[in-house]
């Protein structure tokens, strides 16, 4: 049943190795989305997919980036993980405003734990 | 801009007694509000939302929550919590477009003791 899945839940990876994080849905939505949440912090959106469309926020570093191949599937790739970047990815879905008026509640995947080592 | 606060990291109770857990709100544009859960190691569950309509808005699980547009806030309630009930909470904002792009506060631990 679960509608956002996120893989794996817990990525152990070494200080400057590329890292990826999965993201796939059932839910047919339009747009997804990559939050970062460091322990103890509230999750921070890094940026966002309408469609194909890239939306990147004004303070993700550039060592974040991420891919879209179809409507189901998003990765976060990380190009060079520091100490630092450590942290719980959450990913999430919704449908895009205008099209469907107040239903766009945002639905998340169970997060992917990631360890800089 | 947007920004949210949860004046209170950390609050403890018994169980059964009631709670609240306070956030407050800054923009210039109208928002819609929302609460979500989070149990350790977990993904974000919503738990209620304002959108528009009657300020008090409820969940399944007892919680309700009450938009108070004069004093920005968004403070979620329970009259009587359970054990189940601890986790960590986070208040968010989004602005009258997609519900995901949202803004979240620094979130309350809520613990509850027997």
């Amino acid at each position: 049943d679960a509608m956002v899945i996120q893989n794996p839940r817990y990525q152990v990876t070494q200080f400057g190795k590329p890292v990826t994080l999965s993201c796939s849905q059932t839910l047919n939505h339009n747009v997804m989305y990559w939050y970062q949440q460091k322990s103890s912090q509230a999750p921070k959106l890094l940026f966002h997919y309408y469609d194909k469309d890239f939306n990147n926020e004004a303070d993700t570093p550039d060592n974040f980036q991420s891919r879209r191949p179809n409507t189901s599937f998003c990765f976060l790739d990380i190009r060079s993980p520091g100490l630092g970047d450590a942290a719980m990815y959450l990913c999430a879905t919704s449908k895009p405003a205008g099209v469907a008026g107040l239903n766009t509640e945002a639905f998340f995947g169970q997060g992917t734990r990631l360890t800089v080592v | 801009a947007q920004s949210v606060t949860q004046l209170d990291s950390q609050v403890p109770v018994f169980e059964e007694a009631p709670v609240e857990l306070r956030c407050n709100y800054s923009s210039s544009v109208s928002v819609y509000l929302f609460w979500y859960v989070q149990y350790p190691n977990q993904g974000l569950q919503l738990l209620l939302k304002y959108l528009s309509g009657s300020t008090l808005v409820k969940s399944i699980n007892g919680f309700e929550a009450e938009f108070n547009k004069s004093q920005t806030s968004f403070h979620l309630r329970k009259p009587s919590v359970h054990i189940s009930d601890t986790a960590e909470y986070f208040c968010a904002v989004s602005d009258r477009g997609s519900q995901g792009n949202l803004i979240f506060g620094k979130g309350t631990k809520l613990s509850v003791k027997p």
